[in-house]
């Protein structure tokens, strides 16, 4: 059974800093999602990693994938407060279903 | 494109009362997704439909809870009697084949107490 764990659960960081959030998983996979969900709102789609080596960039974040260590890592660069969020994995499961991670919540501060 | 669409979007109900929770998914997606969202359990996938058709309902918590999906436009998941363990958020996500992403896209939720 595909299990996926992110690390940190809460992350608190000064704005203008550097962070890496983790994303581990438990058996293969080939593809792998970051979505962002703002407080009461719903999800929305950030990266979609299809290949072992992938890489993603939007602004300030940067995702990529490695299959072979089952991880992948969502790199926030001079965060800023518009960051503040929760981030989630999502790992396929055969090809429809995801496993969601448990999420990230990060809270940049001014 | 107006996205996936939920209604309502708040239902607040007394416990034993029936709830019928409502999906619009995009139009010429041919997957859909229902799942819960818990702070203690966080995100979890329900039920998922192919065509119309149920392909894996293993998350569908008890008989409690059933789902349809008349045509490919329309999907209800019913909670008769609900209890107020049922209270949380419900998503409704769908997807097509066509772009070998599969990547989900999600409606804005249904926020469910019950009291």
């Amino acid at each position: 059974e595909l299990k996926v764990e992110q690390n940190p659960l809460f992350l608190s960081m000064q704005e203008g800093k550097n962070y890496t959030i983790y994303c581990n998983y438990s058996t293969t996979s080939d593809r792998l999602y970051w979505y962002r969900q703002d407080p009461g709102k719903s999800l929305e789609s950030l990266f979609v990693l299809l290949s072992n080596g992938a890489v993603k960039q939007e602004g300030r974040l940067m995702a990529s994938l490695d299959t072979k260590a089952r991880l992948s890592t969502l790199h926030i660069t001079a965060a800023v407060h518009d960051l503040s969020a929760t981030y989630f994995c999502a790992v396929a499961s055969g090809t429809y279903k995801y496993i969601f991670g448990t999420g990230t919540r990060l809270k940049v501060l001014a | 494109d107006a996205g996936v669409i939920q209604s309502p979007r708040h239902e607040v109900t007394e416990m034993g009362q029936e709830v019928t929770l409502r999906c619009k998914p995009i139009s010429g997606h041919d997957y859909l997704f229902w799942y819960r969202q818990t702070m203690m359990r966080g995100l979890e996938l329900l039920i998922y439909f192919n065509n119309n058709v149920p392909i894996d309902d293993s998350g569908m918590p008890e008989d409690r809870f059933s789902a349809k999906m008349p045509n490919a436009s329309f999907s209800t998941l019913k909670i008769q009697p609900s209890e107020p363990r049922d209270s949380a958020v419900y998503f409704c996500a769908s997807s097509f084949t066509a772009g070998r992403s599969y990547e989900q896209y999600f409606g804005p939720g249904t926020r469910l107490t019950v009291t």
